[in-house]
Parts: C-alpha cells; structure tokens; sequence
C-alpha cells in the first residue's frame, strides 16, 4: 500500500509557467520530506516540513505542509529548464524510522 | 570520493543467478536503507537497518535479503534473480537531522 500519493506524474510545461505538485497521505506525518532526482544520480533533499500550516521558500521553489499534516505541496514559480527532473515527496511511517516515498513526478521544463 | 558508495554500478545477469550489491558509506550513519526504483513508481523500500543487530523489512523485501557487516556496510542480496527484478537500486543513509543521503545507484538487469 502506498502510503504517499504524488499528482501529477508527468508535468510538462513552458518557461515561465508556474507549477504545483501535490504529495497526499490518509495518515498524520511528523513531516515530510521533497528531494528532486536528475539521471543517473540519487534523490537530493530540498526540504524538510515538520509543523502543521508551515511554509518554506527556496528561492523560486515554496514548500507547503498541511495543517494536519497528512499532505504537502510544491509550488515553482517561473519554472525554468533547469527545473526539470523528477521530484519526490518522502516522510518517516508514523512512529518509526521507515522512510517511504510518494510515487513522483516528472516535470519537464521546455526553453 | 562519494560518502556513500555503491558496487556495481551496473550489472547484467541472468534469471536464476545469485547477485549481491554493495553499500558502503563514509557518513558514520548509523541507519542505512535499500530502495529499489522502477519506472513511474518512486522509491520502494526493502530493507533497513539501524544498526548491525537490527534489520527490518520494508515494503517489498521479498526474493531480497540483506547482511549488515559492520556500521558502515549494507548489503542487499538477490539469492536467485528473476526478470522482475531489474531494477535501479539504491542505498541511502540517514543523517541526524533525518536526510536521506543516496549512492548514486546500481542498474540491475536480470535477462
């Protein structure tokens, strides 16, 4: 049972649009977790959301963690090709250290 | 050098064949992770461990088995491949502050 779900899983879009990503779980998370992956390499933190309603900026990139903290969001704005790769949401399964991941989504930033 | 390293990079074997793929890492971690990534399905894990006494199956440890021979060694093993098994599989460790820190991958193709 996957305890993460990701929409969408593909993403492509024009420079300069603007995006969010959405990571959804039926379970409380003490947080949670987005990394991005290029080819050929492993998934890289961006972000960590540990509080209810919190909100992280990373530069372009905004983090949302929901109040209850069952879901999480991505939002790029002005995406730009370098944006493009894979990103995924992650959390540790409710009281342990058995980190799962969502499903991912591709997105994919056209010049 | 990588702070977690992973052997082979890439290996094609066939179906029947016994296959072990190696994690080592440099970070002093003290729990460490299998993932195996398919194709438009994210990061499913297999096995973790936390320490060299403790292991614990994750969501797919099936047709799997790791050893754990010291804190910075974890190696997951394929007894008998099967094609369903290829694969790109990752190994991560995981910090203090709770981020994943992956190998850069091994590509498994069971023919």
């Amino acid at each position: 049972t996957q305890l993460l779900e990701q929409s969408p899983q593909f993403l492509s879009i024009q420079e300069g649009e603007n995006l969010t990503v959405y990571c959804n779980s039926s379970s409380v998370f003490s947080s949670l977790q987005w990394y991005r992956q290029e080819p050929g390499e492993g998934p890289v933190l961006l972000v960590t959301v540990v509080t209810g309603g919190e909100v992280k900026k990373l530069k372009r990139l905004t983090f949302q963690f929901g109040d209850a903290r069952k879901d999480s969001s991505l939002h790029i704005t002005a995406a730009q090709p370098g944006d493009t790769g894979l990103y995924l949401c992650a959390g540790p399964t409710p009281g342990t250290y058995k980190y799962i991941f969502g499903t991912g989504t591709r997105l994919k930033v056209l010049a | 050098d990588a702070d977690v390293t992973q052997t082979p990079r890439n290996r094609i074997t066939k179906t029947g064949k016994r296959i072990m793929l190696e994690c080592s890492q440099t970070k002093g971690h003290d729990r460490m992770y299998w993932y195996r990534q398919d194709p438009g399905l994210g990061l499913r894990l297999i096995y973790y461990s936390f320490d060299v006494k403790d292991i614990n199956k994750g969501e797919i440890s099936d047709g799997y088995s790791v050893s754990r021979q010291a804190q910075a060694k974890f190696s997951l093993s394929l007894e008998s491949a099967i094609p369903n098994q290829t694969a790109l599989y990752f190994c991560a460790t995981l910090g203090q502050g709770g981020e994943l820190f992956f190998g850069e991958g091994s590509r498994l193709t069971v023919l």
